[in-house]
């Protein structure tokens, strides 16, 4: 079957600080996978996705590379900020189908000056 | 931007009463999906359409949720009877077809059953 693990929260660091919030998955085939974000009274938001093995995704200094031999996803950001706290939402879509999702279970970051 | 847009964006009402939550997904988009968000459960899957047909709703309690999409513009999820554990933000979101296409999400409906 399709699932996605995602690591334990919630994560606290300083500002500026390395993150890394670990993603693996299981899917039947080649799923593609995202990463989005929830901040606080808002809706899921599109960070960034993968389509394919070896792809890396980017965006907002956030990235993640799609490493099928690990079946991860981790995402990463060199030096984080007040602003990015939030709750981050690992997922993946099976290469065939209506488009449903299979998501995380969410990481809680908060980041302190 | 384009964004799905959800109302109410909050709702109190007593217990037993009728809840409609109505969603406007992205124009073009030809799937609708409803998630339940809770702090215990996370968020699950309700029910999704495709070209406005249901094509799963294992997620949804039958006896007193229902989803429909009226036309290409408009979803709807209705709670009859409501109760207390139905107390939660509910979301919709709206996609292509194809598994490299991402959800798009609306802000959700914050919903509080007394």
């Amino acid at each position: 079957g399709n699932s996605v693990t995602q690591m334990e929260g919630p994560v606290t660091l300083s500002e500026e600080a390395f993150l890394t919030i670990n993603c693996t998955y299981t899917a039947t085939g080649y799923p593609s996978l995202f990463w989005y974000v929830q901040y606080p009274g808002e809706g899921l938001q599109l960070l960034l996705k993968a389509t394919k093995a070896d792809d890396k995704g980017s965006n907002k200094g956030f990235e993640a590379t799609y490493r099928k031999e690990t079946t991860s996803f981790h995402l990463e950001k060199g030096s984080v900020q007040v602003s990015d706290s939030a709750v981050y939402f690992c997922a993946l879509s099976p290469p065939v189908g209506g488009n449903q999702f299979y998501f995380g279970t969410g990481t809680s970051l908060t980041v302190i000056p | 931007d384009a964004r799905v847009t959800q109302t109410p964006r909050h709702k109190v009402t007593e217990m037993g009463q009728e809840v409609t939550m109505r969603c406007q997904p992205i124009l073009g988009h030809n799937t609708v999906f409803w998630y339940r968000q809770t702090m215990m459960q996370g968020l699950e899957l309700l029910a999704y359409f495709r070209n406005r047909a249901p094509l799963d709703d294992s997620g949804m309690p039958k006896d007193r949720f229902s989803a429909e999409m009226p036309d290409a513009t408009l979803a709807t999820l209705k709670i009859q009877p409501s109760e207390p554990r139905d107390s939660a933000v509910y979301f919709c979101a709206s996609g292509l077809t194809g598994g490299n296409q991402p959800q798009h999400f609306g802000d959700g409906t914050r919903l509080s059953i007394l």
